[in-house]
């Protein structure tokens, strides 16, 4: 079984600061790795994810993130956060199928960013 | 194209009740999923239905039942209702282009 750890719970960082959320994951076959975002009272919107090929993945809103195989980890970063970033990230997994197909997702505790004037 | 529906948006229950969560999508996936949220934990799979007539369990099915109603249709049923079942709940689809998540149903048991 699959199993994600993010290692922060909360980020606190000024505007125009740049962040980083931390994402390790643990699985002993190939999987896919998301970033997700819920902003307070909503659903989740995806941000980024990775299926193959290039370890760098450009999301939405300036994000990205980098697919690091040896450490397994898939950290997020954004080199200058805005307010409207205040939100809760979530790092995920799933099974890799091959294609484009995605099975159940594994999710992490969440990291609370919260972007201050 | 509404995506993924989900009703009620919020619910107050009193232990030992019973309700139907209902979550809807029109994207035409075959593969659908119910998860709740609590703090500190992020979201856990409650059941799964990988195509229209067939469900199973996930990693937190005790106290809840599913059925797929058709390939739209996909409800969460709590039989007798525990304080324990206090959470938001999400219902999300798959398709080529990911997972889709509905809005959530905040749940209160009293």
């Amino acid at each position: 079984a699959q199993s994600v750890t993010q290692l922060d719970s909360q980020v606190p960082v000024f505007e125009e600061a740049p962040v980083e959320l931390r994402c390790n994951y643990s699985s002993s076959v190939s999987v896919y790795l998301f970033w997700y975002v819920q902003y307070p009272n909503q659903g989740l919107q995806l941000l980024l994810k990775y299926l193959s090929g290039s370890t760098l993945v450009k999301g939405i809103n300036g994000f990205e993130a980098e697919f690091n195989k040896s450490q397994t980890s898939f950290h997020l970063r954004k080199p200058s956060v805005h307010i409207s970033d205040t939100a809760e990230y979530f790092c995920a997994v799933s099974l890799s199928r091959g294609g484009t197909s995605y099975g159940k997702l594994t999710f992490g505790q969440g990291t609370i960013l919260t972007v201050h004037p | 194209n509404a995506g993924v529906t989900q009703t009620p948006k919020f619910q107050v229950l009193k232990t030992g009740q019973s309700m139907t969560l209902q979550c809807a999508q029109d994207m035409n996936h075959n593969s659908m999923y119910w998860y709740r949220q609590d703090p500190g934990m992020g979201l856990r799979l409650i059941y799964y239905s990988a195509s229209e007539g067939t469900t199973d369990k996930g990693e937190v099915p005790n106290g809840y039942n599913v059925s797929r109603l058709n390939k739209r249709e996909f409800s969460l049923r709590l039989e007798s209702a525990a304080p324990s079942q206090t959470s938001v709940y999400f219902c999300a689809s798959i398709g080529i282009t990911g997972q889709y998540f509905g809005p959530g149903t905040r749940l209160l048991v009293l």
